[in-house]
């Protein structure tokens, strides 16, 4: 089983549509989530931190359920610039908390 | 923004080279990482160092070497590429237990 799981859509919605991805890990010890997006043959950049309570900025909101180990993004009224692929990431205790594990992505297609 | 810079960002070379392949950061940031990625597929982390002359392998075994002789520099090393280390190669900063910040990367092709 991989340490962090995503589906890898892709998820194609229109525009101003709301879409949900979640992501799972393994490693109940996990220290720290994030969620990055990362456009075709460019490098991953942060979206988004996950914090336990639950996060938002503007039309993204993120939450950690540390008891069912998922990580989940909402996306709400999406824009055609929301294409991207969005990379679920998780800091695992192996390694001496030292290594960021990254999930496979989902990729997402807003069309009009 | 953070300040991370790989260089070349672009490289052809033939069978056989040793090629380095240079990551700088000006954040002081003692947690580095080398990753590797095909198009459209997912990042494979093949080196990390969480500090000076600390290196470790990372996940997906690769043929490559890596140095951590000061903060600033971890430059990955292949003594003799092959066609098959073709891919788009990503470094990566850390601070503790924050964000990652990468470079915009090196891609490579070996003819």
């Amino acid at each position: 089983r991989k340490e962090v799981e995503q589906d890898p859509g892709p998820f194609n919605v229109p525009e101003g549509a709301t879409v949900a991805f979640n992501c799972t890990y393994s490693n109940s010890a996990s220290q720290s989530f994030f969620w990055y997006r990362q456009d075709c043959r460019k490098e991953p950049k942060l979206l988004m931190s996950v914090y336990s309570s639950g996060n938002e900025d503007g039309r993204f909101t993120a939450q950690l359920n540390r008891a069912s180990q998922y990580i989940s993004l909402l996306i709400r009224d999406s824009k055609l610039s929301d294409s991207a692929t969005y990379l679920c990431v998780v800091n695992p205790l192996t390694g001496g908390g030292n290594k960021l594990t990254f999930g496979t992505g989902t990729q997402l297609k807003v069309e009009l | 923004e953070a300040d991370i810079y790989q260089t070349p960002r672009y490289l052809v070379i033939g069978t056989g080279k040793k090629i380095t392949l240079e990551c700088s950061q000006t954040m002081g940031h003692d947690k580095m990482y080398w990753y590797q990625q095909d198009p459209g597929m997912e990042l494979h982390l093949i080196h990390y160092s969480y500090g000076v002359n600390s290196t470790e392998k990372g996940d997906l075994s690769s043929e490559s070497t890596v140095s951590r002789i000061r903060t600033e520099h971890f430059p990955l090393t292949l003594e003799s590429a092959r066609p098959s280390h073709t891919s788009q190669y990503l470094c990566a900063t850390r601070d503790g237990n924050t964000e990652a910040f990468f470079g915009q990367g090196t891609r490579l092709t070996v003819v």
